[in-house]
């Protein structure tokens, strides 16, 4: 079964500077896909970044990067240029596969403060 | 525009009530999920629905039913026998391929008084 852990309960970072939040995950799947949400105070979630296991390139989308590294089971958000509205609960998500068909796995989420 | 909409947004029941959180969505997406959120904690599965008429329970199916008579829509439906449902109630879809992403709706937040 897969799992996703998020270490990090919590994390502080100042305006304009990056900050990394971290996921590993746990598979045993060849080819699988990690995604990042961005959940903020008003409950819904918005999807950020997507990487496959096969992806030879980390993705990258705008202020969001992603850091996949494969042999290590970790793919780690990067934020850079920090924004007061960045605070937010950020979750890693696995797609899984079972014998009906795809669904998500989420791990614990971390809750990003960025400060003035 | 498209998108998935839940409603309503808070829903308060008395123990001992079912109560129906209904899900619409616009994309034309053949999967459909709902998931629950407790405070400070992931998203766990309930049920989720690969195609009309058909749906799967998830990791925490005790309590819940769901019915998927139409594409657009996927209704939860919190029985008595759940016993804690307060919680945040999330509802998603997707779209045709294994990379793509779930679409949320905002959530409905259940609390059982």
């Amino acid at each position: 079964a897969q799992k996703i852990t998020q270490t990090q309960p919590g994390m502080f970072v100042q305006e304009k500077e990056a900050v990394t939040l971290d996921c590993t995950y746990d598979t045993s799947d060849q080819s699988y896909g990690l995604f990042w949400y961005k959940q903020p105070s008003s409950g819904e979630m918005i999807f950020l970044i997507y990487q496959g296991s096969y992806d030879e390139q980390n993705a990258t989308e705008g202020r969001y990067s992603l850091n996949f590294q494969k042999a290590r089971k970790s793919a780690n958000l990067v934020i850079s240029a920090s924004q007061l509205g960045d605070s937010a609960m950020y979750f890693c998500a696995m797609r899984a596969f079972d014998n009906y068909g795809q669904n998500f796995v989420f791990g614990p989420g971390t809750r990003l403060s960025v400060l003035p | 525009d498209g998108g998935i909409t839940q409603s309503p947004k808070y829903l308060f029941r008395k123990e001992g009530q079912n109560v129906t959180l209904s899900c619409e969505q616009n994309l034309n997406h053949d999967a459909m999920y709902w998931y629950r959120q407790d405070p400070g904690q992931g998203l766990r599965l309930i049920y989720y629905s690969q195609i009309v008429n058909d749906f799967q329970k998830g990791d925490i199916a005790e309590g819940y039913s769901v019915s998927r008579e139409k594409k657009e829509s996927f209704p939860l439906t919190v029985t008595s026998a759940q016993k804690n449902p307060t919680a945040f109630y999330l509802c998603a879809s997707k779209g045709q391929g294994a990379n793509t992403e779930a679409f949320f709706g905002q959530g409905t937040r259940l609390t059982v008084v």
